[in-house]
């Protein structure tokens, strides 16, 4: 089993629409980040953990919301789908120092028509 | 929050052949990281090599390598006897020591390698 899991791998929505992107790990790790990736901007941070009770928005938490449900658990929800949300979801996972890298899920591709 | 710049969007190299990626970064910090992310069209992101920034020796693995320029702020990858499965979109990183151990990337690099 992956290290990071996330479901759906992909999802196709409609407008208006409330959606929940999950994410486990078996890496034992207390951060765990969601980023949004768009073709030519990168990877950009909505939300991360550093522990169940500590939940920090990051550059793009507009329209997001988050709930960490447990140590393994991070979930991300869509209250109301928008077009423009439209992208490729990553949950990473890091320990406390990050100092060699993240652990990455194999992504979510998010589509909202 | 920092800012990492690739300024090539695209790039190319013949099998075999050697190619430089180029990446920039603005910190006013002094204790950080670099890395570099490979992401092929599985869509995974791999971890390609890391950088302390205290540290002025650049690091190597295996065929990938680094220079990396502390005062310019430069930190390009070098790929040396390029071989069809490193074609993929590479993303440069910068992990602040600051505001939670963030990770900021740049835009990525999409690199074809031809037969």
């Amino acid at each position: 089993d992956a290290d990071v899991t996330q479901t759906p791998r992909n999802r196709i929505t409609k407008t208006g629409k409330r959606i929940m992107l999950e994410c486990s790990q078996t890496k034992g790790h207390d951060r765990m980040y969601w980023y949004r990736q768009d073709p030519g901007l990168g990877l950009r941070l909505i939300y991360y953990s550093f522990d169940v009770k500590d939940i920090n928005k990051g550059e793009i938490s507009d329209g997001y919301s988050v709930s960490r449900q447990a140590q393994a658990k991070f979930s991300l929800s869509l209250e109301s789908a928008i077009p423009n949300q439209t992208a490729l979801y990553f949950c990473a996972t890091s320990d406390l120092t990050a100092n060699y890298g993240y652990t990455f899920g194999s992504g979510t591709r998010l589509t909202v028509v | 929050a920092q800012t990492v710049t690739q300024s090539q969007p695209e790039m190319s190299v013949q099998e075999a052949e050697t190619v430089t990626l180029s990446c920039t970064y603005d910190t006013s910090e002094s204790d950080y990281y670099l890395f570099w992310y490979k992401q092929p069209p599985s869509r995974q992101m791999i971890l390609v090599i890391r950088q302390e920034a205290y540290k002025q020796q650049n690091a190597t693995e295996n065929r990938f390598s680094v220079n990396f320029q502390k005062a310019a702020k430069s930190f390009s990858l070098k790929i040396s006897d390029s071989q069809l499965g490193d074609a993929a979109m590479y993303f440069c990183a910068y992990r602040s020591p600051n505001t939670g151990n963030q990770f900021y990337f740049g835009t990525g690099t999409s690199l074809t390698v031809i037969p």
